[in-house]
């Protein structure tokens, strides 16, 4: 079964508003890897986190690894209509070397 | 342009046919990943091949299998197709052995069984 729980499920935000998904995993994983999925487009790499408790931004993005590396979260601030997409994370599992996607978090901007 | 090319985009069958997928990865990367996204459902990982060697399984049916060739294409082979298989197919490629490398994704094929 899905070993990497994403939540929530979809957001609805108005445009300016921050944006948090949440991943978490049943097992310690060596990292976690985010992805955002354009409506009608392909999944594309956005950042790896590898080491406890990292945080790492790009511009309006904050990415966390859990200290347990465990849990996951991508941080939004002040969403603009360019955000608008599914954002997967990606868990490589510690022990067992399986690699789970979680289910997504579909995010949609109102303008 | 992710420099993955999946072919072929759209594929309509039957119940009960075959279908072969194929995928060509990025220059100089020998991981190929295939990957299954049902309608607004997440990724399933199904198989990954490493220079030719199948490298790590998921949920993969048996119905399903995939090879990666010596010019490291790869093929995806669905059979005995089903209503359930109907579904977005997702070819990925990365540098290494590990997903611990970036994956670039292909445009998919969205395959349609009637």
């Amino acid at each position: 079964g899905q070993q990497v729980m994403q939540i929530p499920q979809y957001q609805h935000v108005q445009e300016g508003e921050d944006f948090t998904t949440y991943c978490n995993s049943s097992t310690t994983l060596s990292n976690i890897q985010w992805y955002k999925q354009r409506p009608g487009g392909h999944p594309v790499f956005l950042i790896q986190l590898v080491k406890s408790g990292e945080v790492k931004k790009q511009k309006r993005l904050t990415f966390q690894f859990g200290e347990a590396k465990k849990n996951s979260s991508l941080h939004i601030t002040a969403t603009q209509t360019t955000d608008v997409g599914t954002y997967f994370c990606a868990g490589l599992e510690y022990n067992f070397n399986k690699f789970y996607f979680g289910s997504g978090t579909k995010l949609n901007v109102k303008p | 342009d992710s420099g993955v090319t999946q072919t072929p985009k759209h594929l309509i069958t039957a119940t009960g046919q075959r279908v072969t997928l194929r995928c060509s990865p990025r220059s100089g990367d020998l991981s190929v990943y295939w990957y299954q996204q049902s309608l607004d459902q997440g990724l399933q990982f199904l198989i990954q091949y490493y220079n030719g060697e199948e490298r790590a399984k998921g949920n993969i049916l048996e119905r399903f299998s995939a090879q990666q060739f010596p010019d490291l294409h790869s093929e995806l082979n669905l059979s005995s197709l089903e209503l359930g298989d109907s579904a977005l197919y997702f070819c990925a490629s990365s540098v290494g052995t590990e997903p611990t490398y970036e994956q670039y994704f292909g445009p998919g094929t969205r395959l349609t069984v009637t």
